[in-house]
Parts: structure tokens; sequence; C-alpha cells
């Protein structure tokens, strides 16, 4: 069965980075791209960026450019988020998960992660 | 930068139907798609491709998207739909969006 599995949660102080990631199993690891979404508590969701397993060509939310890399390691089926020069608003829940279909107004999520919470205090 | 907009709360009988909506600028364009997020847990898919229902998901969900509003519809709400719900399309130019939320309660 398809699973995607996230890393634990992290605490963090301001100006730091944090890296999730999310193992994934049940699959063919690079027929599918992987979505970043975060949601901080209380708040909705938001579309961070997704990265192809297969080429490792990412495309980032332009909120995000320039403090965020999505990469991958085949050899394991892992996916993993950098989020660099953290700030408070940065803490929340961050999800990865997978995408379907053909082309991209058809697109989908059909599994997720259980999630990483990030805490980023001083 | 493209945005959809749901109302932040519907309140409903058990029973009774509940209808959520999401809007945006021609969304009927699109594709839209709905995702339940029970307290504490990670987003379901309960509608893809505008009205395509997931394995496993319950009949007495069901959407439409005409015009500038997609809507999401359960009929015979129950206490376990209890929930907050969100819209997402895709645009080619901000890519991933997703509604502001909106929250349901089974009185």
């Amino acid at each position: 069965q398809v699973q995607l599995e996230q890393s634990g949660a992290e605490v963090k102080k301001p100006g730091a980075s944090v890296k999730v990631s999310c193992k994934t199993s049940g699959y063919t690891f690079t027929k599918y791209n992987i979505h970043w979404v975060r949601q901080a508590p209380g708040q909705g969701l938001e579309w961070m960026g997704t990265i192809n397993p297969n080429g490792g060509s990412t495309n980032y939310a332009q909120k995000f450019q320039g403090r965020v890399t999505m990469t991958r390691d085949t050899s394991t089926s892992t996916v993993y988020m950098d989020l660099s020069s953290l700030r408070s608003e940065d803490t929340a829940v961050y999800y990865c998960a997978r995408i379907r279909g053909v082309i991209i107004t058809e697109y989908y999520f059909d599994y997720w992660g259980q999630g990483t919470l990030v805490t980023v205090s001083s | 930068s493209y945005e959809l907009t749901q109302p932040p709360s519907v309140s409903v009988s058990p029973g009774q139907t509940a209808s959520i909506t999401c809007s945006g600028d021609k969304l009927g364009d699109k594709y839209a798609c709905w995702y339940q997020q029970k307290s504490g847990q990670s987003p379901v898919l309960v509608i893809y491709q505008d009205t395509k229902r997931p394995s496993g998901i319950p009949e007495r969900f069901s959407a439409s998207n005409s015009g500038n509003t997609a809507t999401l519809t359960i009929i015979g709400t129950q206490a376990m739909d209890e929930a907050d719900y969100y819209c997402q399309a895709w645009d080619t130019s901000t890519a991933g969006v997703f509604g502001t939320g909106t929250k349901v309660t089974v009185l």
C-alpha cells in the first residue's frame, strides 16, 4: 500500500534552517511528483511547491522562492524539503503529498504524509 | 494571484444537507477538488476533477463546478462528517491554490 512517512517534529531558532523528509513506499517512486503543503496553527492549507522525482526538477511557490529547496534520493525513495531563514511565521505542520493527474489542471493529491510540526521560537 | 474563497463555517443538523461553496474567477474553467480534514489529521481527498469520488468515499458526497463557483454537497450529513473542508484548483501561473476552508459543524 502507498505510504508517505515523514520525519519527526523539529524546534528551530529564528534564522536557522530545517530539513523535513518524506519517505515513500508502495509504488514506483519516479512515477509521481511529490508536493509540499503547510498549515500554520489554526489556519488553512498553503501550497509550497513540488519536485519531480524522475530527474529532480522543481517548481516553487513564489512566496518561498529563494528560501525553499526540494530534493530527492532515488536510492531510498525519499523526498526532502529544506526551508531556510526561518521566522516565527514559519511555525506550521508541513505535509508531503503525492500528486495524480496527467496535466497540471487535472492534478489532485491522493496520498498525504502524516505531517511534521516545525516550531520556530527563540 | 489566484484566490479561492469559502464561507468560514456551515452548520447542519444530522441527516440534513450541507452545501459548501468555493468561489474563484472562472473557476468553472478549471478542475476543482475537495479535501476533508478532521482535527489533528492529514487532509483526505473526497472529490477530484469536479465531480469524481475516490474509492472509499461515501456516495453522500457530491460536487459541481460551473461559472465562478464550485459546490460540495453532503446529503444526509452524519456526525462523522464534521471537519474542515478545503477546495483546491490549479492555476498555470500560481500553481496550487487552496480555498480558505470551511468548518462544517453537525449540530
